[in-house]
């Protein structure tokens, strides 16, 4: 059982250059999120999913899309890097219950 | 809407004594809250949750959480610390499927950084 996988863990874009980060889960869980980590802000939202087909917005959703097109994976993309998106990105999932969140290892971006 | 506090940035106790890591909450529904802990370039780990059952919850390696709703508060414990201990700590909130506007949505708090001296 994988749980949660995210790819890549590790990347280096330049400014400007479009970058996808591809979560998989397989929990069959309905809810999925992307996270980003920051030096004391904790975790922030960017974008979430509550089922397959359906995106919302998060705390900080500017500069990023997502797409949930299969219940298992979340995309998230970046279309235009900037420095500022340099960060470590976490995904997570969570079942209907809500009885817990399970997140990836984290994908570290950095943005030159 | 919903958001969580939690009310200390950094934590330092000595090995062997209690710890206390304040969370306080809002949410407009009935919420299910949790803490983890993330070790240095570590991913996140589930310490424990409340989910509307017992308000004293109990978790992993000796941690354990009361929810008071009169208060609005998730405060996590230890009564004796351990090196290993040392990590960061996040309290999260979510209303699940109930919540309006916030349905679904999975909230961090800022963290707290726990320090655990010899």
């Amino acid at each position: 059982n994988a749980g949660v996988t995210q790819t890549p863990k590790f990347r280096v874009l330049k400014t400007g250059q479009s970058m996808t980060l591809l979560c998989a889960q397989d929990m069959n869980h309905e809810y999925m999120y992307w996270y980003r980590q920051d030096p004391g802000m904790g975790l922030r939202l960017i974008h979430y999913s509550v089922g397959e087909g359906t995106t919302a917005k998060g705390e900080v959703p500017d500069g990023y899309n997502v797409s949930r097109l299969k219940k298992q994976n979340f995309l998230l993309g970046l279309e235009s890097a900037a420095p500022s998106q340099t960060s470590v990105y976490f995904c997570a999932s969570a079942g209907g219950d809500f009885t817990e969140a399970f997140f990836g290892q984290g994908t570290r971006l950095t943005v030159v | 809407a919903q958001s969580v506090t939690q009310l200390d940035s950094h934590v330092s106790v000595s090995e062997g004594t209690p710890v206390l890591l304040r969370c306080n909450y809002s949410s407009s529904y009935s919420p299910s809250l949790f803490w983890y802990v993330q070790h240095p370039n570590k991913g996140l780990q589930l310490l424990l949750k409340y989910t509307s059952a017992a308000t004293l919850v109990k978790g992993i390696n000796g941690f354990e959480a009361e929810f008071k709703k009169s208060e609005t508060s998730f405060h996590l414990t230890k009564p004796s610390a351990h090196m290993s201990d040392a990590a960061e700590y996040f309290c999260v909130v979510t209303v699940g499927g109930a919540g309006g506007t916030s349905y679904g949505k999975l909230t961090f708090g800022q963290g707290t950084i726990l320090t655990v001296h010899p």
